[in-house]
């Protein structure tokens, strides 16, 4: 299996801050990596996926990065309604693979 | 608007098979642009990738459960099934339903997901 590695695991910032998540598969998924966002109690929702395709109706401060086994998540200016856990999830190969999750939480 | 919706008894007795459905309306299995995939989560924790169905019957399941699972399309053509064989108390999690990803090689997540049904596995 490809294990996907998400850090940190929990991160506390400002509204306005610019707040990175990474992600880091342990073997080459070329861009077959996506970010979601999960509100307590709601189901996950597609931000981005290959990478950095932003889904139709998410805001433009979220953004995504990276190829091959190393990729990021960017908030550009963090906002209170952001607070949620985000998860990567690598589709390359069987079995699909989630990170671990990063609670992101507003100072 | 693509909307899917999970059902299924949320209770289960340990040794006994866990079954539940999705009902999927404004997309069709038939269309063959995308995969079907079951995905859980237990309380506090993270997501695991069950399996995914593809229009045939092609199925693809996680190997940490593939002895125990059967994805497969109900009789009415826009239902999929899921079924989990000799479930213990670590199966106890939130069940989701989700279309994607995409068919053909393309790089694409799960795009629409149902609300989720909890299942509890207890005696």
């Amino acid at each position: 299996d490809i294990q996907m590695t998400q850090s940190p695991s929990s991160l506390s910032a400002s509204v306005g801050d610019r707040v990175t998540i990474t992600c880091r598969a342990s073997q080459n998924i070329y861009n077959y990596l996506h970010w979601y966002q999960q509100k307590p109690g709601r189901a996950p929702k597609l931000l981005i996926d290959a990478a950095s395709t932003l889904q139709s109706g998410v805001p433009s401060r979220f953004s995504g990065s990276g190829l091959g086994t190393d990729f990021t998540l960017t908030i550009s200016s963090l906002q209170p309604e952001d607070v949620a856990t985000y998860y990567c999830e690598g589709t390359f190969s069987i079995p699909h693979t989630f990170g671990q999750g990063t609670k992101l939480e507003i100072k | 608007q693509v909307q899917l919706q999970e059902s299924g008894p949320g209770l289960v007795k340990p040794s006994q098979t866990l079954s539940l459905t999705c009902s999927v309306s404004g997309d069709s299995f038939s269309s063959g642009s995308y995969y079907w995939s079951w995905i859980r989560q237990p309380a506090g924790k993270g997501l695991e990738w069950i399996g995914r169905f593809y229009v045939g019957g092609v199925t693809e399941y996680n190997p940490s459960l593939k002895s125990r699972v059967i994805i497969s399309q109900d009789t009415s053509e826009n239902l999929l099934s899921l079924k989990l064989t000799s479930v213990t108390a670590a199966d106890t999690a939130m069940y989701y339903c989700a279309r994607g990803p995409p068919h053909g090689g393309t790089s694409g997540g799960h795009d629409y997901w149902g609300q989720g049904t909890l299942v509890t596995v207890s005696s």
